[in-house]
């Protein structure tokens, strides 16, 4: 069973426009933290924003937040005020505290996001 | 200026050979891992390291062998053993493999094709 699913394997979204990003998971643990990264056309892969499992709030990171919710298992990015420079490839990631995980990142399969100007 | 840098960026492999990816990092960080990308797949583990002189295999590490003789290296040679080897191969690290809100950092990749 796939432990992240991102639904959209592709999104076109018009510029200054806020974009979810969405990203569902799977897992038993109760101690859990979840990332986001971005993949430009160049390769690199660039962390944007991190969301532990006990955190309260919503993280935020600049234009970039997370919109968590816990008892649904997913965790969506949200862009806002999208720039053409946001087009990439997006990635979810989790890591479980459990040791039989070795502390390892599950990926999703990623959502290519294109900015129309 | 910190980061990790990973040469060569493309790489092109005759079938039957073995060829190394080099990856180096000065952010000083105890761990260091090796992924591979395929097209619309999201990131495979291959072996990763959490101190030097010591690496685990990951989820595909067949046909690929690893060091990790110094803190900031962490070379990848990709053997004829690996069937499949043409991808997209991005090298990463941490500083705190073992605490849940670790954050890998990534080099800018090696594309490699075999011919």
């Amino acid at each position: 069973a796939q432990k992240i699913t991102q639904t959209q394997p592709g999104m076109f979204v018009q510029e200054k426009e806020a974009v979810t990003l969405d990203c569902t998971y799977d897992t038993s643990d109760q101690s859990y933290g979840l990332f986001w990264y971005k993949q430009p056309s160049s390769g690199e892969m660039i962390f944007l924003i991190y969301q532990g499992s006990y955190d309260e709030q919503n993280a935020t990171e600049g234009r970039y937040s997370l919109n968590f919710q816990k008892a649904r298992k997913s965790a969506n990015l949200v862009i806002s005020a999208s720039q053409l420079g946001d087009s990439a490839m997006y990635f979810c990631a989790m890591r479980e505290a459990r040791m039989d995980s070795n502390y390892q990142l599950i990926w999703g399969a990623g959502t290519k996001l294109i900015i129309k100007p | 200026d910190g980061g990790i840098t990973q040469s060569p960026k493309y790489l092109f492999r005759k079938e039957g050979q073995n060829v190394t990816l080099s990856c180096e990092q000065n952010l000083n960080h105890d761990a260091m891992y090796w992924y591979r990308q395929d097209p619309g797949q999201g990131l495979r583990l291959i072996y990763y390291s959490q101190i030097v002189n010591d690496f685990q295999k990951g989820d595909i590490a067949e046909g690929y062998s690893v060091s990790r003789e110094k803190k900031e290296s962490f070379p990848l040679t990709v053997t004829s053993a690996q069937k499949n080897p043409t991808a997209f191969y991005l090298c990463a690290s941490s500083r705190n493999p073992v605490s849940l809100t670790d954050t890998q950092y990534f080099g800018p990749g090696t594309r490699l094709t075999v011919l």
